[in-house]
């Protein structure tokens, strides 16, 4: 059973439309990251929020920290082809990230 | 600036067989962590360091050792290798203090055991 469960598993969509990601937990965390990952690479920093009921935004896309910290979303607005990849979330606990399973994420055009 | 450097990117083993996967950053970086991606399973932490001469495990340890000498390098040693360790190994640092900060990854290695 994963600590953070992401969904959906998998989204394809056309260009332009809007779409969002869901990060959950029964668990508290001290902050929460987003990260985006093509195919063969590793993992790249989106955003990191700390503070229960943040909201931040990235041009297009818009992440949420639940007031509790125990989920997050990541909305994307117009998605782009070039938004294809993978995102994953991760919770820090203590010295130790915890990642989701991903999403992973297909605009056509 | 390098960032971080894994090697190899590829690598096919004989069960039992046992090797090191390299790590190196240039960022001058305290924290120092091994993740593996699984299809399905996002990223699971092996191993992660603070700093040089400590370690401490993470998630899923069993079958691997690591050591931190320098401040740069984090090597994973695969002690007696099994197919369930094929996987795709990512080597992360990031600065440590209060919290958990961006972590930068390695490209990666693919490892097959056959």
């Amino acid at each position: 059973t994963q600590l953070l469960e992401q969904s959906p598993q998998f989204l394809s969509i056309q260009e332009g439309e809007n779409l969002t990601v869901y990060c959950n937990s029964s668990s508290v965390f001290s902050s929460l990251q987003w990260y985006r990952q093509e195919p063969g690479e590793g993992p790249v920093l989106l955003v990191t929020v700390v503070t229960g009921g943040e909201v931040k935004k990235l041009k297009r896309l818009t992440f949420q920290f639940g007031d509790a910290r125990k989920d997050s979303s990541l909305h994307i607005t117009a998605a782009q082809p070039g938004d294809t990849g993978l995102y994953l979330c991760a919770g820090e606990r203590g010295n130790k990230l915890v990642f989701g399973a991903g999403t992973i994420l297909r605009v056509k055009s | 600036n390098a960032g971080v450097t894994q090697t190899p990117k590829f690598q096919v083993l004989k069960t039992g067989q046992s090797m090191t996967l390299q790590c190196a950053q240039d960022m001058n970086h305290e924290y120092m962590s091994w993740y593996r991606q699984d299809p399905g399973m996002g990223l699971r932490l092996i191993h992660y360091s603070v700093g040089a001469g400590i370690t401490d495990q993470g998630e899923v340890p069993n079958g691997y050792n690591v050591s931190r000498s320098t401040t740069e390098d984090f090597p994973l040693r695969l002690l007696s290798a099994a197919p369930s360790q094929t996987s795709v190994y990512f080597c992360a640092s990031s600065y440590a203090g209060q919290g958990i900060y961006e972590q930068y990854f390695g490209p990666g290695t693919r490892l097959t055991v056959t």
